[in-house]
């Protein structure tokens, strides 16, 4: 059982640059979201999809971009990356949004 | 607006001690409560949850009983592992809106 697979699991980014963090899950459920997860902060949700081609932002969207293309994929791009977005990132994917979360392994980035 | 309050953390106990995690929540209509677990280096996993009033959840010795009258969900197990170290997050989920986590609470048991 694949679940929720995030990569890359580690990345360093220079300031500026910008990257995508990758997320898929096998479970054909309705809901995606991403959270951060900052030492003393809990999770704070960035965006979330209730389904194909549907997004909306969540506490703390600025400077993240998504979309949902397919029902499997959500991606999280980063256009330009700054310090402040040195984090660790986890997607979830649930069959609704309030319904049992699922997590994938967690993607630790450094932005110098 | 809906919210989930925990103790602070770190808790720190020594192996076989009971343990318990305080949760108190604010949410209008009839939320769906968790608790999950993240082990070092990994994701959040559902621990247990409950549905409705006086529902208990119970997983690997850990219980937790949804009291709609105190709007808590406490977490519980009679005897800790060192395997047990972790941060524990609880949550609540509603209908119609997105699970909300508390802040988490850090557990470190001593052999």
């Amino acid at each position: 059982n694949a679940g929720v697979t995030q990569t890359p699991k580690f990345q360093v980014l220079k300031t500026g640059q910008s990257m995508t963090l990758q997320c898929a899950q096998d479970m054909n459920h309705e809901y995606m979201s991403w959270y951060r997860q900052d030492p003393g902060m809990g999770l704070r949700l960035i965006h979330y999809s209730v389904g194909a081609g549907i997004t909306d932002q969540g506490e703390v969207p600025n400077g993240y971009n998504v979309s949902r293309s397919t029902t499997e994929d959500f991606p999280l791009r980063l256009l330009s990356a700054a310090p402040s977005q040195t984090s660790v990132y986890f997607c979830a994917s649930s069959y609704g949004e309030f319904t049992e979360a699922f997590f994938g392994q967690g993607t630790r980035l450094t932005v110098v | 607006g809906d919210s989930v309050t925990q103790m602070e953390g770190p808790v720190t106990l020594s192996e076989e001690a009971f343990l318990t995690i305080n949760c108190t929540y604010t949410a209008t209509g009839y939320p769906s409560l968790f608790w999950y677990v993240q082990y070092p280096g990994e994701g959040l996993q559902l621990l247990l949850k409950a549905t409705k009033a006086d529902d208990k959840g119970s997983n690997k010795g850990f219980e937790a009983t949804y009291r709609k009258e105190t709007t808590s969900f406490h977490l519980e197990k009679g005897s800790v592992q060192v395997s047990d170290s972790a941060v524990y997050f609880c949550a609540l989920g509603k209908r119609g809106d997105k699970i909300i986590f508390g802040k988490g609470t850090r557990l470190h048991i001593l052999p």
